[in-house]
């Protein structure tokens, strides 16, 4: 069955403290690995779009990877702004999304 | 600009009640989706219409009907609501499903629907 994992559920940093956000797939057939940004009360915001593996991409203090099972979402010296809830999501062959929990992040001043 | 508005933001119902959510982007996409988000923050998959067609229909129950009258709009209608309909419907829209930027969703700002 295709999921999607996100771990951990939550995750609280210390202003300027470096973390990771993972994403666990079992998919057939990926064709993206999409990673969007949720402010309480708003819609998801895409972030980035990785393709195959090995693939990276960076957006000021974000920067996502992807390897064939996994992809990360590394957060370098987190800013209270970055507090948001994390959503990775699979688009499959059959443009199927599948979206996980997310990872509820706060940053602390 | 709003890229993708939904109306209304709030939406609060008795059960059994018949109640509509409509959506309208002004991106020029093709392509428009209907997601649910569970108390859980789970995102689900419910339509997805390319250019006025449905693609993706997933298991949800035939009370829930989308409507596209053209393919900047699609709007979400719901018969007979029941407590378990309770949740955020978010409405979202790409410009297509081939790969590259295509892929791209934006979202509303959802409709949280209450049923009493």
């Amino acid at each position: 069955e295709d999921q999607v994992t996100q771990s951990p559920e939550a995750l609280r940093l210390q202003e300027g403290e470096s973390s990771s956000l993972n994403c666990s797939y079992t998919v057939s057939g990926l064709r993206g690995l999409f990673w969007y940004r949720q402010d309480p009360g708003k819609g998801p915001e895409f972030l980035f779009t990785l393709y195959s593996a090995g693939e990276e991409k960076e957006k000021e203090r974000l920067k996502a990877t992807l390897t064939k099972k996994e992809s990360f979402l590394h957060i370098t010296a987190p800013k209270p702004e970055d507090s948001a809830t994390y959503l990775c999501a699979a688009l499959i062959t059959g443009n199927q999304f599948y979206f996980g929990t997310g990872t509820s992040l706060t940053v602390i001043p | 600009d709003t890229a993708v508005s939904q109306t209304p933001k709030y939406l609060v119902t008795q059960m059994g009640n018949d109640k509509s959510i409509k959506c309208e982007q002004n991106l020029g996409h093709d392509t428009m989706y209907w997601y649910k988000q569970d108390s859980k923050k789970f995102l689900k998959i419910m339509f997805s219409y390319n250019n006025k067609e449905l693609i993706i229909n997933e298991t949800v129950p035939n009370r829930f009907s989308p409507k596209s009258p053209d393919k900047a709009h699609l709007n979400l209608h719901i018969n007979s609501l029941e407590l378990g309909d309770s949740a955020v419907y978010f409405c979202a829209s790409s410009q297509g499903f081939s790969v590259g930027l295509g892929d791209t969703q934006y979202f509303g700002p959802g409709t949280r629907l209450t049923v009493l």
